[in-house]
């Protein structure tokens, strides 16, 4: 299994509401990412998480809130959201070699398409 | 801290070559190369590691300057089931376990 599945696909949600995206993997890989990717540009990193432990937040605003339970799923809780917050959010995996998780191919998942209203 | 890819966008017929640059100010650990066509996750094709370790795909060639902080991804004879958006992926020698993607170029092959 190579997959990484997020639930998710499309979520359309109001700007007082809580939500909550899933990430999972059972490929053994100990660190888990998430990535913002608005129409026409490149992912942004968000959040890195290795070994269950968040590693980087990459001074993402706290109404994205991620958690990861174990080692085969990560959320990304949100709450009070703003319209520009719509955009597709990837889920990525990698493996650990040697402590470094990027000495090969992260995995992708298809993303969540959220819209804020 | 992105890195800055050339061209922006490219067009190619069938069969045509075509180069693809990274280059970053950070120095780096690695570069990852990955195709994202429109609607759907990216996809790995190749990795280049300080050193000079390459892991990818057999028609997709790649090259990293580590002393330029520079990559670029060479793919020959196109198909047309090469357009997309091509991201270069920095990871920078900090150690940490980050995965910073360029700035993307859009490549289409037409008939």
């Amino acid at each position: 299994d190579t997959e990484v599945t997020q639930t998710p696909k499309h979520l359309v949600m109001g700007m007082t509401n809580k939500k909550s995206l899933k990430c999972e993997q059972h490929m053994g890989h100990r660190a888990m990412y998430w990535y913002k990717q608005k129409a026409k540009k490149p992912p942004e990193l968000m959040f890195v998480y290795s070994y269950e432990k968040l590693s980087i937040n990459e001074s993402v605003p706290s109404r994205f809130s991620p958690e990861c339970p174990n080692s085969s799923l990560l959320n990304l809780h949100l709450h009070a959201l703003q319209p520009e917050d719509s955009a597709l959010y990837l889920c990525a995996s990698s493996q650990d070699w040697g402590g470094f998780f990027l000495n090969t191919e992260a995995f992708f998942g298809q993303g969540t398409r959220l819209t804020v209203v | 801290q992105q890195p800055v890819q050339s061209p922006q966008a490219v067009i190619l017929r069938e069969g045509e070559d075509a180069v693809i640059n990274c280059s970053s100010s950070k120095a780096l650990y690695s570069v990852h190369w990955y195709r994202q066509k429109h609607g759907e996750a990216p996809v790995f094709l190749m990795i280049l590691l300080k050193g000079g370790e390459q892991k990818g795909h057999e028609k997709i060639s790649a090259s990293f300057n580590e002393k330029k902080q520079q990559s670029s991804l060479y793919l020959t004879a196109s198909q047309l089931s090469y357009s997309g958006t091509y991201f270069c992926g920095t990871v920078d020698q900090t150690g940490a376990n980050n995965l910073f993607f360029g700035t993307g170029t859009r490549l289409t092959v037409i008939p």
